[in-house]
């Protein structure tokens, strides 16, 4: 089936520092990802969707220039966190949706990033 | 809020009882999913049931679906105590980018 790989698994970091996350499709090619954020013991909030080969859409009150994606493949979409803050620590997952038609509906979904910012 | 509302928050029960879960949403659908997470993991896709649905069965699973009052539940059958996770339903808000909104989840705990 569908593989979704997200790394780093666990980030920590100082504030002020940038964070990439990685985003791959392993077995398929995602014309589409998802980003969400997750904080504990709450749902996932949908921050962006990135698009390959066109820019990311950010949902209302995402800003944009303090998170960064880019979608330069169709295997690979990235989220960088930049100029990280204590208030930026959550956990981030990416999903990815397919080109197939029978699965278009269906995303799959990367383990996540623990982002923590000290 | 973008998001529906799921009920209970939290259930516990003993291994071999049934766990329903509840999952009110709020605009209309063309399909709506449900999805299972492990603690500290990623999302992992369920089933999902088309609008034009009421009911769909996969193993041990049971959804049901009414879109006239927006809800839907899931049924896990006699479950197992690694039924353990949190359960999420998602909806597409009939669009077709493949964007899901998701409800705020069911802790379940199934004690062995």
């Amino acid at each position: 089936g569908a593989v979704v790989s997200q790394h780093p698994s666990r980030v920590i970091c100082k504030s002020g520092t940038s964070v990439k996350i990685e985003c791959r499709s392993l077995d398929f090619q995602a014309t589409t990802m998802f980003w969400y954020r997750q904080f504990p013991k709450q749902s996932l909030m949908l921050m962006a969707t990135s698009n390959e080969g066109s820019k990311a859409t950010y949902e209302q009150g995402v800003e944009k220039d303090k998170f960064l994606i880019n979608h330069a493949s169709l295997t690979l979409s990235t989220l960088t966190v930049t100029s990280a803050h204590p208030e930026d620590s959550s956990f981030y997952i990416c999903s990815a949706r397919g080109t197939g038609a029978s699965g278009a509906n269906v995303l799959t979904f990367g383990a996540g990033s623990r982002l923590t910012v000290l | 809020s973008q998001q529906g509302e799921e009920d209970p928050q939290a259930l516990s029960i003993q291994e071999g009882e049934n766990a329903t879960m509840n999952c009110s949403y709020k605009t209309s659908i063309n399909n709506l999913q449900w999805y299972r997470q492990n603690s500290g993991r990623g999302l992992v896709h369920l089933i999902l049931i088309r609008s034009n649905e009421r009911e769909k069965h996969s193993g041990r699973l049971r959804v049901t679906l009414d879109t006239s009052k927006k809800s839907s539940s899931l049924l896990i059958t006699a479950s197992r105590a690694a039924d353990t996770a949190s359960y999420f339903c998602a909806t597409d808000g009939s669009s077709n980018t493949g964007k899901l909104i998701f409800g705020q989840g069911t802790t379940l705990q199934v004690k062995p």
